[in-house]
């Protein structure tokens, strides 16, 4: 199948810093990616759909200024935590969608991010 | 808004033995619905999906089913073996509509 990488893989900062984490798809070219955030035993709960080259659609209830999303090129989308907190720390996971050939959506390995 | 319901939240089978999860949909407009392998630490894996003009669909040791009149649909894991311990969760996804729909997952554990 069709392969996603995130970067990083885990990432421990300090309360008030800003995060980013990188998506990418290898070798599909992506139109829509998707942001997750997944507490431990739950299941995957949507941030936030990006399409190439538009602003990101959020979820309710999350906080744009907050979760910042860019997607720049078919193959490369970025989410950045700012002003992180303690509250934020979790699995954050992207998700890619190639509209081109089967219409299939995979997963990255996701980004454990600890806020101190 | 699409729902979308998983059962059991636990399931336990002896090496060797088959697993079967269930999961119903309400909104009858969803025609695509796949199935994710999570092991922890990592991102989920598609194992396996099938779309609302088929029935049913195998991989080797995997088959979903799909029942549109009823809206729900199962994933069947045969001659289980440990490293198929992980939790599963379905999921569907609306005619024209960009994202997924969640189950709640289901954690299977393989016992040697």
């Amino acid at each position: 199948g069709a392969v996603v990488s995130q970067h990083p893989s885990r990432v421990i900062c300090k309360s008030g810093t800003s995060v980013k984490i990188e998506c990418r798809s290898l070798d599909f070219q992506a139109t829509t990616m998707f942001w997750y955030r997944q507490f431990p035993k739950q299941s995957l709960m949507l941030m936030a759909t990006s399409n190439e080259g538009s602003k990101a659609t959020y979820e309710q209830g999350v906080e744009k200024d907050k979760f910042l999303i860019n997607h720049a090129s078919l193959t490369l989308s970025t989410l950045t935590v700012t002003s992180a907190h303690p509250e934020d720390s979790s699995f954050y996971i992207c998700s890619a969608r190639d509209l081109a050939s089967t219409d299939t959506q995979y997963f990255g390995p996701g980004t454990r991010l600890t806020v101190l | 808004g699409e729902n979308v319901e998983q059962h059991p939240s636990t399931l336990s089978v002896q090496e060797g033995d088959s697993a079967v999860i269930k999961c119903t949909y309400s909104d009858s407009a969803s025609n695509y619905f796949p199935w994710y392998k999570q092991e922890l630490g990592k991102g989920p894996q598609l194992i396996i999906d099938i779309r609302s003009n088929v029935g049913e669909k195998k991989d080797q040791r995997i088959a979903v089913t799909l029942n549109k009149t009823a809206k729900h649909f199962s994933l069947h894991i045969t001659e289980t073996q440990p490293e198929d311990s992980a939790v599963y969760f379905c999921a569907a996804r609306q005619t024209g509509a960009n994202n997924l729909f969640f189950g709640t997952g289901t954690r299977l554990t393989v016992i040697p």
